[in-house]
């Protein structure tokens, strides 16, 4: 079965303290793999796509990794508005996307 | 710049009531979707279309409707609302299924008592 998982559930961080968030798949024939940021009572919002094994993709104190299981999203000397959830979505092969439960950030100043 | 517009933004409705979530996209997207949120559960797919007369069932279809008369707009119909459907309510677009950009609008929120 097509599975997105992320870890942490949750992950609070001080301000300036870089770390990374974490999405796994199981899925085949991977077309793409997208981040979204999403925050309080708003839809999400589009940061990246990662096309295949090797590729980065950076934004501001974001930087998006991908492999052929998982991707990280390593977030570097975070603020605090930077705090939001952020969500992975696959797509695959003849399929319609699959997201990931998200992974709830608190930077705190 | 109105991109993927949902009306309305809350409801409560009372067990076996119908209603309709409306969803307008101004991009010429042929792919629409609407999705629904719950808790520790993501994003999941209830109904997609890819071109206006064309809707097919995602992973939790039961209970709900929809239909695709024109490229811009695609409601989406609860029949007899019960309480399972308690959630937030997304309506997606893209200009194409496969490995383009999904973009989002702002989230309908529904309770079912």
């Amino acid at each position: 079965e097509d599975q997105v998982t992320q870890s942490p559930e949750a992950l609070r961080l001080q301000e300036g303290e870089s770390s990374s968030l974490n999405c796994s798949y199981t899925v085949s024939g991977l077309r793409g793999l997208f981040w979204y940021r999403q925050d309080p009572g708003k839809g999400p919002e589009f940061l990246f796509t990662l096309y295949s094994a090797g590729e980065e993709k950076e934004k501001e104190r974001l930087k998006a990794t991908l492999t052929k299981k998982e991707s990280f999203l390593h977030i570097t000397a975070p603020k605090p508005e930077d705090s939001a959830t952020y969500l992975c979505a696959v797509l695959h092969y003849g399929q319609n996307f699959v997201f990931g439960p998200g992974t709830r950030l608190s930077v705190l100043p | 710049n109105a991109g993927v517009t949902q009306t309305p933004k809350f409801q409560v409705l009372k067990t076996g009531q119908s209603m309709t979530l409306q969803c307008a996209q101004d991009m010429n997207h042929e792919y629409m979707s609407w999705y629904r949120q719950d808790p520790g559960m993501g994003l999941r797919l209830i109904h997609y279309s890819v071109g206006a007369g064309i809707t097919d069932q995602g992973e939790v279809p039961n209970g709900y409707n929809v239909s695709r008369s024109t490229t811009e707009d695609f409601p989406l119909r609860l029949l007899s609302a019960a309480p399972s459907q308690t959630s937030v309510y997304f309506c997606a677009s893209s200009s194409g299924q496969s490995g383009n950009t999904i973009y989002f609008g702002e989230g309908s929120w529904l309770t079912v008592v």
